[in-house]
């Protein structure tokens, strides 16, 4: 079946560093490729997606790009601010069974100043 | 528009007992899914309906698990009886269709505490 693996974290940033939150995949068909984020105290909502190879979501100053090859969805950000801090999860959609989604376990960010 | 409503938000029952959940999606929305999240891990898919027909329960424990979309708008989900693993946050979500690259909106989830 479909499975999505993330790096485990929790990972702990000053603010103003790089950030990377890998994600790899494993699914029959081409699914379509989502990052959430759920803030502190706040429910589940879409960061940014990609729906085929090489695309490139964007939202926020963070980006992933849809790599069929490696089956990666690594997410990114350039500079990272403290309202950055959040657990973020990398999910699949699969069109062939109804859109079936499976989610990863979560990133746990943490942006100190 | 109205996001995805849900109550209770928190519950605490002792095992054995039973519990409802409600659900009200974003008007319009076609699929909704229940989804489990024990604490440190992801949204665990339960059930996924499209209008009022169940098109994936296969990982709903159906022993004590039920869930119903009446009319194809609003759901519930059941526990009966509860375990102490059944101690979670549980999430409903809705999307327009079943289409992959649609966005699915979560609303806030119920927080079940089973003692």
């Amino acid at each position: 079946g479909d499975s999505v693996t993330q790096m485990e974290g929790p990972v702990t940033l000053s603010e103003e560093a790089f950030l990377t939150i890998n994600c790899t995949y494993t699914a029959t068909g081409y699914p379509s490729l989502f990052w959430y984020v759920q803030y502190p105290g706040e429910g589940l909502q879409l960061l940014l997606k990609a729906t085929k190879a090489d695309d490139k979501g964007s939202n926020k100053g963070f980006e992933a790009t849809y790599r069929k090859e490696t089956t990666s969805f690594h997410l990114e950000k350039g500079s990272v601010q403290v309202s950055d801090s959040a657990v973020y999860f990398c999910a699949l959609s699969d069109q062939g069974n109804a859109g079936k989604s499976t989610f990863g376990d979560g990133t746990t960010l943490t942006v100190k100043p | 528009e109205a996001g995805v409503a849900q109550s209770p938000r928190y519950k605490i029952i002792e095992k054995r007992q039973s519990v409802a959940f409600w659900c009200n999606p974003i008007s319009g929305h076609a699929t909704l899914y229940w989804y489990q999240q024990i604490l440190g891990q992801g949204p665990k898919l339960l059930i996924q309906f499209q209008n009022n027909g169940v098109v994936d329960d296969s990982q709903l424990p159906k022993d004590r698990f039920s869930a119903e979309r009446l009319k194809g708008v609003d759901s519930t989900l059941k526990i009966q009886p509860a375990k102490l693993e059944d101690s979670a946050v549980y999430l409903c979500a809705s999307r327009r269709d079943f289409k992959s690259y649609n966005e699915q909106f979560f609303g806030p989830g119920t927080r079940l505490t089973v003692l």
